[in-house]
């Protein structure tokens, strides 16, 4: 069975821009969760979205948005990026609503330049 | 809040050694506790969970016990290989849906043959 997907695995933008980063979960799986990894910390959460409708917030700005899809699967999207956006962006896969078992996939690697 | 506190690192071990990574936490009410491992270049794997007082979880030789008397979740492996090198994470969840998975800064362990 296929994991969690994530696409694309790098990337490389400039300040300003706008990212759209995408994730496929577990087949089966209803909720996904998105997190930030700044390099040497633990991932932050950013948001959680269980059939189709957000269900949980971080402490992002509102340059952050999200939106998840009949599939189950999702998409996060950055606007006017800062520098400081740089890092790994994980997406996590659950079952139901709660994290009794969330299964990560490789994340995407972004780079602000 | 809620938040996790786990030992700095980096932790630098023989192959055979014993491992304790120690983790204690902050929270309302009683979340479910995690360890993840993240291996270079990858996304986080669950290592293992505990979901009340006094559980216990294991796998792949690696334990930890809910202790809600000490707030603690420390990690522990009898002996230690060299693939066992990576970084570890220790996480919190509530048990209310949308809520977040909380963690840890990580610490980093290296073994040497």
């Amino acid at each position: 069975d296929a994991g969690v997907t994530q696409s694309p695995t790098h990337l490389i933008k400039t300040r300003g821009q706008q990212v759209t980063l995408r994730c496929s979960p577990i087949s089966g799986h209803k909720s996904v969760s998105w997190y930030q990894q700044v390099l040497g910390q633990g991932p932050q959460f950013i948001f959680q979205y269980y059939e189709k409708e957000e269900r949980g917030r971080g402490n992002f700005p509102d340059r952050f948005s999200a939106r998840q899809f009949p599939n189950y699967s999702s998409e996060l999207n950055v606007n006017a990026l800062l520098l400081g956006d740089s890092a790994l962006y994980l997406c996590a896969s659950s079952l139901g609503q709660l994290n009794t078992e969330a299964f990560f996939g490789q994340g995407t690697r972004l780079t602000v330049v | 809040g809620n938040s996790v506190t786990q030992m700095e690192g980096p932790v630098t071990l023989s192959e055979e050694a014993f491992l304790t990574i120690n983790c204690t936490y902050t929270a309302t009410g009683y979340p479910s506790l995690f360890w993840y491992v993240q291996y270079p270049g990858e996304g986080l794997q669950l290592l293992l969970k505990a979901t009340k007082a006094d559980d216990k979880g294991s796998n792949k030789g690696f334990e930890a016990t809910y202790r809600k008397e000490t707030t603690s979740f420390h990690l522990e492996k009898g002996s230690v290989q060299v693939s066992d090198s990576a970084v570890y994470f220790c996480a919190l969840s509530g048990r209310q849906a949308g809520t977040a998975l909380i963690f840890g800064k990580g610490t980093t362990l290296s073994v040497s043959s």
